[in-house]
């Protein structure tokens, strides 16, 4: 199957700083991304949805000063979390679609657990 | 809006067949209806997909009626390291897509 790698997988940082979290697929081409953040106990909550070549589409609510989307290549998304506060600590997890099958099959990655001090 | 709905949580025990519905009455006519698990801590795994009758793979079946407004998963003698939670996708790849997740359905498999 598909692999898509998340990095980090934990980072710890200081409020004020900013955070970069990379998503690459690394066997398959991912024209579209997908950005979600999950607090404890709680479903996946999609954040942006991101295709390469263009600026990144964000679901209603999610600051998009604030989570800077980034889909430079066919294989690397990036999400930044600028000027990160506590309330930003959670885990965010990326996916892709293949484009092979065109049956909606997200290949997930391992997610990246934030905490910000 | 997520376009499913399911059981917030459910109970089983050890060797019992478990059976998750999940119901997705908008249904557009190129989706198909993907199950995933999900560990804490971890990215959702890929279970099974369909998109119409049934469809068996090592680790599961999936149901899915003739209207196709609602799925099954079916986890066959369930273990304890089936204890998760479980998510039903519904969508295509084409342009414009967002899989918006609903509340996903908790396991909890007791000894």
């Amino acid at each position: 199957g598909a692999v898509v790698s998340q990095h980090p997988s934990r980072v710890i940082c200081k409020s004020g700083t900013s955070v970069k979290i990379e998503c690459r697929s690394l066997d398959f081409q991912a024209t579209t991304m997908f950005w979600y953040r999950q607090f404890p106990k709680k479903s996946l909550m999609l954040m942006a949805t991101s295709n390469e070549g263009s600026k990144a589409t964000y679901e209603q609510g999610v600051e998009k000063d604030k989570f800077l989307i980034n889909h430079a290549s066919l294989t690397l998304s990036t999400l930044t979390v600028t000027s990160a506060h506590p309330e930003d600590s959670s885990f965010y997890i990326c996916s892709a679609t293949s484009g092979r099958t065109n049956t909606g099959e997200l290949f997930f990655g391992e997610g990246s657990r934030l905490t910000v001090l | 809006l997520a376009k499913t709905t399911q059981p917030i949580s459910m109970d089983s025990y050890e060797g019992q067949e478990v059976n998750i519905t999940c119901s997705h009455n908008n249904i557009a006519t190129n989706d198909y209806i993907t199950w995933y698990q999900q560990f804490p801590s971890q990215g959702p795994r890929f279970i099974i997909q369909g998109y119409k009758t049934k469809v068996t793979n090592e680790v599961a079946s999936l149901f899915i009626p003739a209207d196709r407004k609602s799925s099954t998963l079916s986890l066959p003698r369930v273990s304890l390291s089936d204890t998760a939670v479980y998510y039903c996708l519904v969508g295509s790849d084409n342009y414009g897509q967002n899989f918006v997740f609903g509340p996903g359905t908790r396991l909890s498999v007791l000894p």
